[in-house]
């Protein structure tokens, strides 16, 4: 069974630039959520999609937004890099809350450094 | 908002002892999850704790939830090598999941 894949694995921008994550989840899986975990901040919530909605988004500017697709691939996009924004991003897919099997697996990560 | 903390931060093991990390959330939550992560890595799913007095266990690791106290338990067995890794719990609230800050453990002969 295939797990979460999560495109490129490591990125390197420069300041100003703009960037797109991608996330494909889980065959079956419905939700995909999105995470930036840094040393200083730890694992931070960013938006969670469901079947193309976005249901919640954490406290982060207006540079970062998601969108996901009718066949609940996700993509993630960050403008104007900032230094600060050099982190793991982590995708998770999930079955929705009412599903006996909910629970979040997690993809490998993509590691944005920005120079 | 929900809050979850973890302790110890850092827990230096000594091989075949047993250890407890503990974790308290603030809110109200029907699920609790424990990760294991190892450098450079993403996260990899131990436990999901989905009731009060749920109790899991796989090899040395046993995870505990008492709702009532907003508290579950990491319990280490004989600690060994291969575990060394930074362990995560996380409460799910509105679609989100919050992290506590981490538990990295060493073990060391």
């Amino acid at each position: 069974k295939a797990g979460v894949t999560q495109t490129p694995r490591y990125l390197i921008k420069t300041r100003g630039q703009q960037v797109t994550l991608s996330c494909s989840p889980i065959s079956g899986h419905r939700s995909v959520s999105w995470y930036q975990q840094t040393p200083g901040q730890g694992l931070q919530f960013l938006f969670e999609y469901f079947s193309e909605t976005q249901r919640n988004k954490g406290n982060f500017p207006g540079r970062f937004s998601g969108r996901q697709f009718s066949n609940s691939r996700s993509e993630m996009n960050v403008s104007t890099l900032e230094l600060g924004d050099s982190a793991l991003y982590l995708c998770a897919s999930s079955f929705d809350r009412d599903s006996p099997n909910y629970g979040y697996t997690f993809g490998s990560g993509t590691r944005l450094t920005v120079v | 908002e929900l809050k979850v903390e973890q302790n110890p931060l850092f827990l230096s093991m000594q091989e075949g002892k047993n250890y407890t990390i503990y974790c308290n959330y603030s809110t109200t939550s029907d699920r609790l999850y424990w990760y294991r992560q190892d450098p450079g890595k993403s996260l990899e799913s131990l436990f999901v704790l989905l009731s009060n007095g749920a109790v899991k266990q796989e090899g040395r690791l046993m995870a505990s939830l008492d709702t009532k106290a907003r508290l579950s338990t990491l319990h280490i067995t004989a600690a060994v090598h291969d575990l060394s890794a930074t362990y995560f719990c996380a409460v799910v609230n509105d679609y989100k999941l919050s992290f506590g800050a981490g538990t990295t453990v060493t073990v060391r002969a």
